[in-house]
C-alpha cells in the first residue's frame, strides 16, 4: 500500500504569510496528487488535482507543485477564510489520503 | 449543478444493522464513481471503498474489506454504504464522494452522514 505523510502537522501563521505545506508518498505516484481543504463541521473541498491543477473557483493564491514522491502545497498570501486542515490524497493506487496539516491563527 | 445529497444523521445500538445513502444529481450518474471516506471523531480521512454505478463495479480499500458493503442503484441515482453488525468503534462521519477518472480526484463531496453507535 501506498503511504502518505505531510508535514507539518500544523502550524501558525498570520493573515498575509506565505505558508508551504509538504506532502512525501511512500513510493513514486507521478502526478496523481491532490490537495483539499477542510473547515470545522464541513465536508472537504477539492483545491488542487493532479498536482498541480487549479480546480474551478479555487483562488489563485493556492498552488501546487511536485512529482513522483515529494509534492507542496503553497498559499501565497493566507487569508483569514484559509485557516481549515489541508490533506494530501494519492490516486495512483487506491486512494490514500496524507494525515493532514491543521493551519491555525497565531 | 452536481451534487450529492447524503441521508440524515444515525443513532444506532452496537450489533444493529444500518444502510446510508448518497443520491447524486446534475450529471449522468453511471458514468462517474462514487467513493466512501469515513472520518473519525477529531482524526482525518480514510477512503473506504468505491463503485461504479453502471456495472457495480466496486473496490473496497483493505482496510475495510469485509467490515462494509458498497452498493447502488442506478434507477434512482443512488449509493450505499451498509453495515451487518453495527460497533462502538464505527462512531465516524462519513462522506460520499464523485471520482473524476479523467483527472483522478474526488469532487463534489456530499455534505457527510454522522453515525453514532452507543448502548
Amino acid at each position: 500500500d501506498i503511504q502518505m505523510t505531510q508535514s507539518p502537522s500544523s502550524l501558525s501563521a498570520s493573515v498575509g504569510d506565505r505558508v508551504t505545506i509538504t506532502c512525501r508518498a511512500s513510493q513514486s505516484i507521478s502526478s496523481y496528487l491532490n490537495w483539499y481543504q477542510q473547515k470545522p463541521g464541513k465536508a472537504p473541498k477539492l483545491l488542487i488535482y493532479a498536482a498541480s491543477s487549479l480546480q474551478s473557483g479555487v483562488p489563485s493564491r493556492f498552488s501546487g507543485s511536485g512529482s513522483g514522491t515529494d509534492f507542496t502545497l503553497t498559499i501565497s498570501s493566507l487569508q483569514p477564510e484559509d485557516f481549515a486542515t489541508y490533506y494530501c490524497q494519492q490516486s495512483y493506487t487506491g486512494f490514500a489520503f496524507g494525515p493532514g496539516t491543521k493551519v491555525d491563527i497565531k | 449543478e452536481v451534487q450529492l445529497v447524503q441521508s440524515g444523521a444515525e443513532v444506532k445500538k452496537p450489533g444493529e444493522s444500518l444502510k446510508i445513502s448518497c443520491k447524486g444529481s446534475g450529471y449522468s450518474f453511471t458514468s462517474y464513481w462514487i467513493g466512501w471516506v469515513r472520518q473519525m471523531p477529531g482524526k482525518g480521512l480514510e477512503w473506504m471503498g468505491i463503485i461504479y454505478p453502471g456495472d457495480s463495479d466496486t473496490r473496497y480499500s483493505p482496510s475495510f474489506q469485509g467490515q462494509v458493503t458498497i452498493s447502488a442503484d442506478k434507477s434512482i441515482s443512488t449509493a450505499y454504504l451498509q453495515w451487518s453488525s453495527l460497533k462502538a468503534s464505527d462512531t465516524a462521519m462519513y462522506y460520499c464522494a464523485r471520482w473524476t477518472s479523467l483527472s483522478y480526484e474526488f469532487d463534489p463531496w456530499g455534505q457527510g452522514t454522522l453515525v453514532t453507535v452507543s448502548s
